[in-house]
């Protein structure tokens, strides 16, 4: 079974500084890792993914995230918070089980809203 | 080109209505899904087509829910007897061959 917790509901920063949105992830095999992006109003954008390749991944509008598996983490970060980053993220693992077909059903974490203040 | 459409966006029906809600993936797109979020949550997985057939449809919540994909391409998500519970926003994908999923816009339904 594959589940996703994402640490924080919200996260306030101020325009121009870091932004880290964590998450930490259970899988019984070997997972792919996701951050989704949703605007109010729009619909849910992959900003990233994770599957198996290099451990630092780097996505859209400069954010990048680090998988951890000793940590079991895929936290999102980005060095500089600009307004229109605000928005709800979700993180979201996917499994492959051995031997099995990948059909890439999701689950999501719980999300975190991201505001940016001035 | 185009991306997935759902229609409609938004859908208000009174307690024990029947519901059609409809999907049209990306062209070429043979891996379709159906998520629900509800307010405040993540999306939740509903079920799952590969060509015409449902590989898994273990999210659905009760057999009031129903799902069909007769040609492989538009998915329909039918509810019956609806119920305030079922008020939600209802999310489709299809899945590229890279395996990235891109989403509709989502159909917001609401139950009276």
């Amino acid at each position: 079974a594959q589940s996703v917790t994402q640490l924080d509901s919200h996260v306030s920063v101020s325009e121009g500084t870091p932004v880290l949105l964590r998450c930490n992830y259970s899988s019984s095999y070997s997972p792919s890792l996701f951050w989704y992006v949703q605007h109010p109003n729009k619909g849910l954008q992959l900003l990233l993914k994770y599957t198996s390749a290099a451990t630092l991944v780097k996505g859209i509008n400069g954010f990048e995230a680090e998988f951890k598996k000793s940590e079991t983490s895929f936290h999102l970060t980005k060095p500089s918070a600009h307004m229109s980053d605000a928005a709800e993220y979700f993180c979201v693992v996917s499994e492959h089980p051995a031997g099995g077909t990948s059909y890439g059903k999701l689950t999501f974490g719980q999300g975190t809203i991201l505001t940016v203040h001035p | 080109g185009a991306g997935v459409s759902q229609t409609p966006s938004n859908k208000v029906t009174e307690k024990g209505k029947y519901v059609e809600l409809r999907c049209d993936p990306i062209s070429g797109h043979t891996a379709l899904y159906w998520y629900r979020q509800s307010l405040g949550q993540g999306p939740e997985f509903l079920i799952y087509f590969q060509g015409t057939g449902a590989a898994d449809d273990s999210g659905l919540p009760n057999d009031r829910f129903f799902a069909v994909r007769p040609e492989g391409s538009v998915s329909t998500l039918k509810i019956q007897r609806t119920e305030r519970g079922d008020s939600a926003v209802y999310l489709c994908a299809s899945r590229a061959a890279n395996n990235e999923q891109f989403f509709g816009p989502g159909t917001r339904l609401t139950v009276l």
